[in-house]
């Protein structure tokens, strides 16, 4: 099956500083990438959707100058955090569509950011 | 507005017995139903239903959709400690590309 990498899998920085997450699709090209965050014990909050050449589109509640998102290639997507605060402390996890592939979505193993 | 609602919430079972997940949805224009499991990492697909009343099945675990009802069951029988996860329903609409997650049913185990 398809394979989703993601960069680096657990970070720890400090409040003010900017992290940047990478997502790589190895099997095949991603025209869409989507940005997930999840909370401890709760379920998956779509960030944003990637889109490859075009500015990404951010769900309602989310910064978008606080969560920078960067889809150069149709291999790789980046998630920037900006002056993280220990609030954005999180697993953050990105996902593929696969052209073609309608409905299912391959999801990266995901990144754990702590920010003290 | 679009809801996907999982129960129960937690779940907690003794090895070899059946256990039933649900998943109801109000979603605009439903596409597809997805069951996923998460242990730890992200989550990895179990199925995917888009028609009423055809039963997919993979070794241990079967899941069933309601298009009518407007709900989907995973169930998982014979249950093993490595069933031990956070289930994970989702729903996708025919437009866009949003999947419309619940908050997970998490399933423990015990031997």
């Amino acid at each position: 099956g398809a394979v989703v990498s993601q960069h680096p899998s657990w970070v720890i920085c400090k409040s003010g500083t900017s992290v940047k997450i990478e997502c790589r699709s190895l099997d095949f090209q991603a025209t869409t990438m989507f940005w997930y965050r999840q909370f401890p014990k709760q379920s998956l909050m779509l960030m944003a959707t990637s889109n490859e050449g075009s500015k990404a589109t951010y769900e309602q509640g989310v910064e978008k100058d606080k969560f920078l998102i960067n889809h150069a290639s149709l291999t790789l997507s980046t998630l920037t955090v900006t002056s993280a605060h220990p609030e954005d402390s999180s697993f953050y996890i990105c996902s593929v569509r696969a052209a073609g592939v309608l409905h299912e979505q391959y999801f990266g193993p995901g990144t754990r950011l702590t920010v003290t | 507005e679009d809801k996907v609602v999982q129960s129960p919430l937690s779940l907690v079972v003794h090895e070899g017995d059946t256990v039933t997940l649900n998943c109801s949805y109000e979603v605009t224009n439903f596409r597809s139903l997805l069951w996923y499991k998460q242990e730890k990492k992200a989550p990895t697909f179990l199925f995917m239903l888009t028609s009423s009343g055809i039963e997919k099945k993979s070794g241990r675990l079967s899941s069933i959709l309601d298009k009518k009802e407007l709900f989907s069951i995973l169930n998982i029988t014979a249950t093993q400690t490595g069933d031990s996860a956070v289930y994970l329903c989702a729903v996708k609409p025919n437009t866009g590309n949003q999947f419309y997650f619940g908050t997970g049913t998490s399933l423990t185990v015990i031997p």
